[in-house]
């Protein structure tokens, strides 16, 4: 049973670069979450989609930041243009309803030089 | 959403019980306890949940005290694979939202 899959898993680019993250939820799972991780601040959700859906985004830290989902089993999160501050891992996680666990991705470890 | 407070660090033998304690004295009767871990550079892993009653799994067992205002995971034989980051977290029922705290970081002796 594959878990949620995100790609890439490390990405390194130039500041001013545009940066796309992507994610596979498990298959049959409704809800969708992007998270950064970063020493400062820890976890913290960016983004929620229920049925492809964003229903909150005030997680996402600036206009910069842009998420989709066009359909159930993929997911892209977008930094344009990326800066160094936005240097964290990334994680996608999804759920087979809203309140339901949430089951995590290995992550996509982003450094932006 | 209630806060929780853990100690930030931890150590246990190999093969020993391991007990991770997490206050959340400010929970409400709708929210529930939550475990992740979080081993070196992968993704929060779901270990175990629960209300009020007292939970198992093949992970973990955790302890819900009487009043709700304290837990206790427990791994039962500590390998050196449980050395990580444990997270406790309290969420209200009906939501979505997490509250990552920092989380105890729990090292396994040989």
């Amino acid at each position: 049973d594959a878990g949620v899959i995100q790609s890439p898993r490390h990405e390194v680019t130039e500041m001013g670069q545009e940066v796309t993250l992507r994610c596979k939820p498990i298959s049959g799972h409704n809800s969708l979450f992007w998270y950064r991780q970063t020493m400062m601040r820890g976890l913290e959700l960016l983004i929620y989609f229920n049925n492809n859906v964003p229903i909150d985004d005030s997680g996402m830290p600036e206009d910069r930041f842009s998420a989709k989902m066009p359909n159930a089993s993929f997911s892209t999160l977008k930094i344009q243009p990326s800066e160094p501050r936005d240097s964290a891992v990334y994680f996608c996680a999804s759920s087979y309803w809203t309140e339901e666990t949430q089951y995590f991705g290995p992550g996509t470890r982003l450094l932006v030089l | 959403d209630a806060k929780t407070t853990q100690p930030p660090s931890m150590d246990c033998a190999e093969g020993r019980a391991a007990n991770l304690p997490c206050n959340h004295s400010t929970i409400s009767g709708n929210e529930y306890v939550y475990w992740y871990r979080q081993i070196h550079s992968q993704g929060p892993q779901y270990i175990i949940h629960g209300l009020k009653n007292n939970e198992t799994n093949e992970m973990a067992s955790l302890i819900i005290t009487e009043d709700r205002k304290s837990s206790t995971l427990i791994l039962p034989h500590a390998t050196l694979r449980d050395t990580a980051v444990y997270y406790c977290i309290v969420r209200t029922s009906g939501t979505y939202k997490y509250i990552f705290g920092t989380g105890t970081r729990l090292k396994v002796l040989a």
